[in-house]
């Protein structure tokens, strides 16, 4: 079947790092994504990983995926306090485009 | 190059009325999704175009409905509204279908129904 689930919350303090967790349960997924969305905005694409890579960087976004597990996290090094927003998993199951989202954490920078 | 553009940003309709919204791809785009976002539900999948066919559909009655056109832009149409349509409705493009190529998104319509 087809499901990822996601914690609700997380609170940080600024600059610290923060770590978003997120299980998937369709072993046949290729692509698995991080989306952000603000408040009255629209899906960020902020970073993909492919389901034979362990772990892709870029900036201060590095994803991890433990494909046996079926877990992929998101972990934001120095987060700021704009980085405060919901943070969407997703996964597109084989040949389809179709995104199944994660119920959204939502990250508080705090002062 | 100019995002996915979802017009109009905001609507208000009463029960029993139809809806519909627009969608812009990026440029050069050809694969359009509709997605529905509410509190209670989260994000779901409604239906995806490419080359003005309808590849994929989600769990939705057949009240909600959708095309694309031969420029990519696509619309949805929601009939005989109800209480429960109201949310917030995301569209998303890629470069073509079937490839996992990712989805970018606009920035919605909120359809909020009296």
């Amino acid at each position: 079947g087809e499901d990822v689930e996601q914690s609700l919350f997380l609170s940080v303090r600024e600059g610290d790092s923060s770590v978003i967790n997120c299980t998937y349960t369709d072993s046949s997924s290729t692509y698995l994504y991080w989306y952000k969305q603000e408040p009255g905005a629209g899906l960020q694409l902020l970073t993909y990983i492919f389901s034979n890579m362990d772990m892709k960087q870029d900036q201060r976004l590095t994803v991890l995926l433990n494909k046996k597990d079926k877990h992929l996290s998101l972990r934001i090094a120095d987060t700021q306090t704009g980085d405060s927003a919901i943070y969407f998993c997703a996964e597109t199951p084989y040949n389809t485009d179709k995104l199944i989202f994660g119920t959204g954490t939502r990250l508080q920078v705090f002062p | 190059k100019a995002g996915v553009t979802q017009t109009p940003r905001y609507l208000i309709k009463t029960r029993g009325q139809q809806v519909t919204l627009s969608c812009s791809p990026i440029s050069g785009h050809r694969s359009v999704s509709w997605y529905q976002q509410t509190p209670g539900q989260g994000l779901q999948f409604l239906f995806e175009y490419f080359s003005e066919t309808q590849r994929n559909k989600g769990n939705f009655p057949g009240r909600f409905s959708g095309r694309q056109f031969s420029n990519s832009r696509s619309e949805m149409n929601v009939s005989t509204l109800e209480l429960g349509d109201s949310a917030l409705y995301l569209c998303a493009s890629s470069l073509v279908s079937g490839t996992n190529q990712p989805q970018h998104f606009g920035d919605g319509t909120r359809l909020s129904i009296l």
